[in-house]
Formats: C-alpha cells, sequence, structure tokens
C-alpha cells in the first residue's frame, strides 16, 4: 500500500522567510496530492492540491510542486506570517472511485515575529 | 451552510468498555471517511461509505472497531471493549461522490480510555 513520508517534523523560522516541507511516496499509482493545515485544536482544512498532471500550481503565497519521476512534492510558503504557524500534513491517494487519504506525519511549522 | 459536525467532542470512559462516536457529514455528501489521529502523529485512515455501505474497510485497527451509516448520512463509529492504545481523536470527513473532491473535516472526538 501507499506510504507518505515528510520532512521536517519541525521547522522554525522568523516572519517573512520561506518555509519548506517536503514529502515523499511510495505508489507510482498515486495522482492526488493534498495539503492540509491544522492549527491547535481544530480540525485539518485543505489549503492547496495538485494533480499528477501538474508540476506546480500557485495560490498567492503558497505554492506545490510535484516531481512524479522521484515521487516526491512539496509546499513553499513564501513571506511567511505568524498566522501560518500550524501543523502541516501532506497527503497521497489514488482516484479511481473514492478517495483515501495517506497522510504524512505532520510538520509542525512555528513562524516567529 | 452547516460543516461536518461530530459528537462528543470529548469521550472520557474506563477500559473495557464499549463507546459510540458520531458523525454528521455535510448535506449532500454521499461519501464519508472515518480517520483516527494519534497524540502527534498523522491521520490515519479506517474505514470509507459510499451511502451507506462500506467498500473500504481496510484500516480497521481489529474487529472490535465497527461503523455504519444509515440514510446515506449519519455515520457512527463503534469501538468495543475500549483500551489504552485506542485514544485518540477520531476524524470524520465527508465530500462529494466520484474521483477527486476536497474533504471537509469534522471538529473531531477526542477519547480517552483510563
Amino acid at each position: 500500500g501507499e506510504n507518505v513520508e515528510q520532512h521536517p517534523s519541525t521547522l522554525s523560522v522568523q516572519e517573512g522567510d520561506s518555509a519548506v516541507i517536503k514529502c515523499t511516496y511510495s505508489d507510482s499509482a498515486s495522482n492526488y496530492f493534498p495539503w492540509y493545515k491544522q492549527e491547535l485544536g481544530k480540525r485539518p482544512q485543505l489549503i492547496i492540491d495538485i494533480r499528477s498532471n501538474v508540476g506546480e500550481k500557485k495560490d498567492q503565497r503558497i505554492a506545490v510542486t510535484l516531481n512524479k519521476t522521484a515521487k516526491h512534492f512539496s509546499l513553499h510558503i513564501t513571506e511567511t506570517q505568524p498566522e501560518d504557524s500550524a501543523v502541516y500534513f501532506c497527503a497521497a491517494s489514488q482516484t479511481g472511485g473514492y478517495n483515501k487519504l495517506i497522510f504524512g506525519a505532520g510538520t509542525r511549522l512555528a513562524v516567529h515575529p | 451552510g452547516a460543516g461536518v459536525s461530530q459528537s462528543p467532542s470529548n469521550k472520557v470512559t474506563e477500559k473495557g468498555k464499549d463507546v459510540e462516536l458520531r458523525c454528521d457529514p455535510i448535506s449532500g455528501h454521499t461519501a464519508l471517511y472515518w480517520y483516527r489521529q494519534s497524540l502527534g502523529q498523522g491521520l490515519e485512515f479506517l474505514i470509507y461509505f459510499q451511502g451507506n455501505s462500506a467498500p473500504d474497510k481496510s484500516g480497521l485497527p481489529s474487529d472490535r472497531f465497527s461503523a455504519e451509516r444509515t440514510g446515506g448520512s449519519v455515520s457512527t463509529l463503534t469501538i468495543q471493549r475500549t483500551q489504552q492504545e485506542d485514544s485518540a481523536v477520531y476524524l470524520c470527513a465527508s465530500s462529494f461522490p466520484q474521483g477527486v473532491n476536497e474533504q471537509f473535516f469534522g471538529p473531531g472526538t477526542r477519547l480517552t480510555v483510563l
């Protein structure tokens, strides 16, 4: 089955710096890769996703890149702000009727003013 | 509109007791998923429902875990004879059916087994 590894487990940056979180997956059949943000005590919320027919996707300060050959994908946050502090989870799934997500272990991002 | 809701928000139980966790998905979402999040860990898939049927139960950790869904809406996750290792946050998510659609998560139920 699919296995997703996520690095780093914790990340501390200064406000205004960029943050990069990386994930690798094992199943070459996976073709959908969402990123969720979970603030302390809150539910996970989708912030961006990418499908395997696309190499990069951007949404304001957030971007995701996908390398299908190497089976890895990354989340990039530019101009970080304190409100970006949260746990970020990557996930992978195969789209074939339903969307069973296999999650990475999470990255705790701290943005210091 | 209303999002995914779950109840109770917190449940403390004694080892060996049975517990029921409830999920109310977003209206119109026929796909429903249960995940488990242990402390400091990622989300672990438990079971998937399409309507009232569960074509993928592969993530249920043992036969003490079961789930059902009625009327294509509310789902209940039941854990029998709870063990301390069952302590976790249980999250429910729902989405529109077929293919890739965003999963909307509920707030979760924090289960503590003493």
